[in-house]
């Protein structure tokens, strides 16, 4: 059970250009979602909570109108990063957890996202 | 804040056991993680324990905690090659706001043949 489902697993795209990340929650209900970067070789880094039904918490230094974030559901959750560019290149993981105070984190598979 | 630290590298030979350290700042912390990553992967849940706890065993893998010494550590018992990987200590605690967690660096197991 709890399993995360993160898509596209990887994307290439040009500079100025939009990208949508999508992650699901596939067999429970994800009453808060998490967005994290990681540069090679180094932890994650948070970007933003997500929480169902109301506007994304960002970390300090994060684009709020770069990294757009929406949770309209219990189960999905997307990430798109706008108007693209190559320091935005990055492998981007969701984690959702469920609705109990101990419920750990689980992760998506991660994106792979190179902007050209 | 809240900081959790780790030894970045271990190298074991296969069947031997690996132990993994970290370290974590929070007081209050209310359970602690270990994570799983391969190459390309996204985070895999090895197990969690929480804070009352001084052990957990789950098969494998034993979890030690030292609440006294904020000191966690993963054994790994028997290991084989693919348990190469990176892996993350996390703890939450009840001082962060309720959903953070906090990640140490990761520490990259190399298991030799």
């Amino acid at each position: 059970g709890a399993v995360v489902s993160q898509h596209p697993s990887w994307v290439i795209c040009k500079s100025g250009t939009s990208v949508k990340i999508e992650c699901r929650s596939l067999d429970f209900q994800a009453t808060t979602m998490f967005w994290y970067r990681q540069f090679p070789k180094q932890s994650l880094m948070l970007m933003a909570t997500s929480n169902e039904g109301s506007k994304a918490t960002y970390e300090q230094g994060v684009e709020k109108d770069k990294f757009l974030i929406n949770h309209a559901s219990l189960t999905l959750s997307t990430l798109t990063v706008t108007s693209a560019h190559p320091e935005d290149s990055s492998f981007y993981i969701c984690s959702a957890r469920g609705d109990r105070a101990y419920s750990p984190l689980h992760f998506g598979n991660g994106t792979r996202l190179t902007v050209t | 804040g809240e900081d959790v630290e780790q030894s970045l590298f271990l190298s074991v030979r296969e069947g031997d056991s690996s132990v993994i350290n970290c370290t974590y700042t929070d007081s209050s912390s209310t359970y602690l993680y270990w994570y799983k990553q391969e190459p390309g992967a996204g985070l895999q849940l090895l197990t969690y324990i929480f804070s009352n706890m001084d052990m957990k065993q789950d098969q494998r893998l034993t979890v030690l905690l030292n609440k006294k010494d904020k000191h966690l550590s993963l054994r790994i018992a028997d290991t084989q090659t693919g348990d190469s990987a990176i892996y993350f200590c996390a703890e939450k605690g009840a001082q962060t706001s309720y959903d953070k967690v906090i990640f140490g660096p990761g520490t990259s197991l190399s298991v030799i043949p």
